[in-house]
């Protein structure tokens, strides 16, 4: 099964909302990542969360990270309709070999 | 500076020919990854070189896929014989670290229908 899952797996807001993503993970993990992909393109990486970190920002982008839960959450602040994609996390287990991606959630921003 | 590029971005053949991917990763990465995207089974990594290396070909699904990575700036996946089940959207990644936690740079794909 994968490692990471989000939650939702689809998200539909107006533009200026804000839209938050969850990804809840099984093993202990060295760092937490967060990928775009719009359709039809390959993923983009957004930002990196290292397993001893508990919150990052980039841009209108915010990342927690809480290992005791095994959890972490994406938050779009200020959303625009070009933010329209599917939001992937991705996790390295401690011990592993590989990145393993979750199922992503699609999010829409209406405008 | 180029991203990761992929050739051809669409393929369509028909069952038990031959299928090359290829992939040039970006200049000076040492690491790259072969993905397969379906629906059903999400992103999943095929094989994972390093310094042109295999180092984790556990993905790959059958004796039918095999990859190469010849030199740094090249790599190709072969299908031989193709399967229906074997369209997907593929994707090569590089990286530039030896290991595959960083962040890796994709490029936008293959999408290849088996008729």
């Amino acid at each position: 099964s994968q490692q990471g899952e989000e939650d939702p797996q689809a998200l539909s807001i107006q533009e200026g909302e804000n839209a938050t993503m969850n990804c809840s993970y099984k093993t202990s993990i060295n760092n937490l990542q967060w990928y775009r992909q719009n359709s039809g393109r390959g993923l983009v990486h957004l930002i990196l969360i290292r397993s001893n970190e508990r919150e990052k920002h980039s841009g209108r982008l915010r990342v927690t990270l809480d290992t005791s839960k095994k959890s972490s959450s994406l938050l779009i602040t200020a959303s625009r309709a070009a933010d329209t994609a599917s939001y992937f996390c991705a996790t390295d287990a401690m011990g592993g070999n590989k990145l393993v991606f979750g199922a992503g959630t699609i999010l829409r921003v209406k405008s | 500076d180029a991203g990761v590029i992929q050739s051809p971005r669409h393929e369509v053949t028909e069952m038990g020919q031959e299928v090359t991917l290829r992939c040039k990763p970006i200049s000076g990465h040492n690491s790259l990854f072969w993905y397969r995207q379906t629906m059903m089974r999400g992103l999943e990594l095929l094989i994972y070189f390093n310094n042109n290396v295999p180092i984790d070909d556990s993905g790959m699904p059958e004796d039918r896929f095999s990859a190469k990575m010849p030199n740094a700036s090249f790599s190709t996946l072969k299908i031989q014989p193709s399967e229906p089940r074997d369209s997907a959207v593929y994707f090569c990644a590089s990286s530039p670290g030896r290991r595959q936690w960083g962040p890796q740079h994709f490029g936008d794909g293959t999408r290849l229908s088996i008729l």
